[in-house]
């Protein structure tokens, strides 16, 4: 059965500094994809950043990238250069090649002070 | 392109009655699923198609049906609503259902039974 746990309910962050929401999983597929999603107060999922299992470098995308321990188990997202507008909640996902759902984590409510 | 669409966006319900949420999307997507999001819970899995005629149970189906006669629709019906069933029900599709699949979300409906 696939896992994916955060242990941080809530986090706080200074505008304009980095921030890393944790993210851990379990899954017995050999093969799986980890995403990461923002949900603003609107409620809509936005799509982050993906990685794949077999991928050997960290994804990237813009002020988003991926901490990616295979080993650890663990996909953590890091926000560079936080913005008040990256106030949101944020979900981890997996998803493996063996299995025809998407578990997601409980999820992290992040604010930026200014 | 409209992506994932729901309706209705809020609904308010008594014990007992049943509705259906719809869920539609335009981008020929094989893989739909619906979730459902509690407080402190994340995102969890009710059904899901895998393509026309094609359904299955997720982690949470009980009180739930789904038919996907088409490729674009997949509803989801409450048999006999209960107060446990109030949640935020999330649409997803995606191209297909392997690690790499990103999934694209609906805006969302927000269910309240009393």
């Amino acid at each position: 059965a696939q896992k994916i746990t955060q242990t941080q309910p809530g986090m706080f962050v200074q505008e304009k500094e980095a921030v890393t929401l944790d993210c851990t999983y379990d899954t017995s597929d050999p093969s799986y994809g980890l995403f990461w999603y923002k949900q603003p107060s609107s409620g809509e999922m936005i799509f982050l950043i993906y990685q794949g299992s077999y991928d050997q470098q960290n994804a990237t995308e813009g002020r988003y990238s991926l901490n990616f321990q295979k080993a650890r188990k663990s996909a953590n997202l890091v926000i560079s250069a936080s913005q008040l507008g990256d106030s949101a909640m944020y979900f981890c996902a997996m998803r493996g090649n063996n299995n025809n759902d998407m578990r997601f984590g409980a999820g992290t409510r992040l604010t930026v002070k200014p | 392109n409209a992506g994932v669409t729901q309706t209705p966006k809020f609904q308010v319900l008594k014990t007992g009655q049943s509705m259906t949420l719809q869920c539609a999307q335009d981008m020929n997507h094989e893989y739909m699923s619906w979730y459902r999001q509690d407080p402190g819970m994340g995102l969890r899995l009710i059904h899901y198609s895998v393509g026309a005629g094609i359904t299955d149970q997720g982690e949470v189906p009980n009180g739930y049906n789904v038919s996907r006669s088409t490729t674009e629709d997949f509803p989801l019906r409450l048999l006999s609503a209960a107060p446990s069933q109030t949640s935020v029900y999330f649409c997803a599709s995606s191209a297909g259902t392997t690690g790499v699949d990103e999934q694209f979300f609906g805006p969302g409906t927000r269910l309240t039974v009393l």
